[in-house]
């Protein structure tokens, strides 16, 4: 069975900042997809950037972006410029190429003081 | 476009009562997810429609819950009789066709207290 761990339950983040969230994953596929969701709250979860595993090159979205260690098994994010509005649980997931669900990891409350 | 509605967002009952959730996933979405999302834990997904057949329930606790989606559209979750730890968030998401090529879209969730 895949599992997710998120090893940092809570992380702190100055305005303008950069903070990096760890996510480490134990699979035998070798074809799988990573995500980060953000869920602020009380609001919709949403997705924040995903990975393919075939892809070497890290995923990047305006201010977020990753540090995909395949061999290492390890999935990071790494937000830029933190602003207040990034204060959320960020969980990372993980999805197989042939399964059903995402496996999601027990988050890491974000939280981004002025 | 509007995003996955449900309901109701609060939800208290108590232990041995039934309860029912409702979601209706963006349109024209086939695929449509219930998630379980217990406090200080990441969603755990109960079951997984394709149109209005299920693809994947193997998580879904059945003696207790059961779950329709009739017309390949709206769906309910039932829960019956209710536990103690069913208390969680009840998350619906929805997306064009299966993950992972692409991309789940969630509701708000229905959070459940049993007391």
């Amino acid at each position: 069975a895949q599992t997710v761990t998120q090893s940092q339950p809570e992380m702190s983040v100055q305005e303008a900042e950069t903070v990096t969230l760890s996510c480490t994953y134990d699979t035998s596929e070798s074809d799988y997809y990573l995500f980060w969701y953000k869920q602020p709250p009380s609001r919709q979860m949403i997705l924040v950037i995903r990975q393919e595993a075939y892809k070497q090159q890290n995923a990047t979205e305006n201010r977020f972006s990753v540090n995909f260690q395949k061999a290492a098994k390890s999935f990071s994010l790494k937000i830029s410029d933190s602003q207040l509005g990034d204060a959320a649980m960020y969980f990372c997931a993980y999805i197989g190429n042939s399964g059903y669900a995402l496996n999601f990891g027990k988050g890491t409350s974000l939280l981004v003081t002025p | 476009e509007a995003g996955v509605a449900q309901s109701p967002r609060y939800k208290i009952i108590e232990k041995r009562q039934s309860v029912a959730f409702w979601c209706n996933p963006i349109s024209g979405h086939a695929t449509l997810y219930w998630y379980q999302q217990i406090l200080g834990q990441g969603p755990k997904l109960l079951i997984q429609f394709q149109n209005n057949g299920v693809v994947d329930d193997s998580q879904l606790p059945k003696d207790r819950f059961s779950a329709e989606r009739l017309k390949g559209v709206d769906s309910t979750l039932k829960i019956q009789p209710a536990k103690l730890e069913d208390s969680a968030v009840y998350l619906c998401a929805s997306s064009p066709l299966p993950v992972p090529v692409y991309e789940q879209y969630f509701g708000p969730g229905t959070r459940l207290t049993v007391t």
